[in-house]
């Protein structure tokens, strides 16, 4: 099985920061990484695919990057709405997910 | 408006079964593969497992293995998730999930499973 690891697990920030979150695989998986945002009791949202594809509607201020094993998710200028727990997932056999990064407000 | 709504989640003593559906609206659900995804209390997301758009392919975490089952019935918009043998470690909100691409692209809104007894 491939292992997905984040880190930080908690990150404060504060509106306007620059935000990373790295994500490391087991193994390779290529390009089959994504990121999903999830808020406090709601279902998780796909936010970036193949390492750096937006999905539709997602701000520009998101992006990702990386290849192989690592991986990394940055928010360019942290807003309100983005204070909110995000997972890396695997995609490239079967499905794992990272255990998750709080980004909080510093 | 694509829609998932689970149901059938509920306080169930350690050792016994649940059944879990998932009605599907504003897509056409033969066209899509799903998944069953958790979260425990205050945890991180956990892929239990999947099912093709014809529901002839399953997979399944290793770790559910032999006491979930996933099933879909593609007349009725539906997707299900038969549990035996709960733990109190199976506590946990279970999230439908449409699959495009090999991408959760659409999630419901959770059922809660409390196992305890």
């Amino acid at each position: 099985d491939i292992q997905m690891t984040q880190s930080p697990s908690t990150l404060s920030a504060s509106v306007g920061d620059r935000v990373t979150i790295t994500c490391r695989a087991s193994q390779s998986i290529s390009s089959w990484l994504a990121w999903y945002q999830q808020k406090p009791g709601k279902a998780p949202k796909l936010l970036i695919y193949k390492v750096s594809s937006l999905q539709s509607e997602v701000p520009s201020r998101f992006s990702g990057s990386g290849s192989g094993t690592e991986f990394t998710l940055t928010i360019s200028s942290l807003q309100p709405d983005d204070f909110a727990t995000y997972y890396c997932q695997q995609y490239n056999s079967f499905w794992t997910f990272g255990q998750g990064t709080k980004v909080e407000i510093k | 408006e694509v829609q998932l709504v689970e149901s059938g989640g509920d306080l169930v003593q350690p050792g016994g079964s649940l059944r879990l559906s998932c009605a599907a609206s504003g897509f056409t659900f033969s066209n899509y593969e799903m998944n069953w995804v958790r979260q425990a209390p205050g945890k991180g997301l956990e892929w239990l497992s999947y099912i093709s758009s014809s529901g002839t392919t399953v997979h399944y975490a290793d770790s559910m293995k032999g006491r979930f089952t996933i099933s879909r019935d593609n007349a009725k918009n539906s997707l299900y998730l038969q549990m035996n043998s709960l733990r109190v470690e199976d506590t946990a909100i279970y999230y439908c999930v449409r699959v495009r691409l090999q991408l959760f692209d659409c999630w419901g809104q959770g059922t809660l499973v409390t196992i305890s007894s």
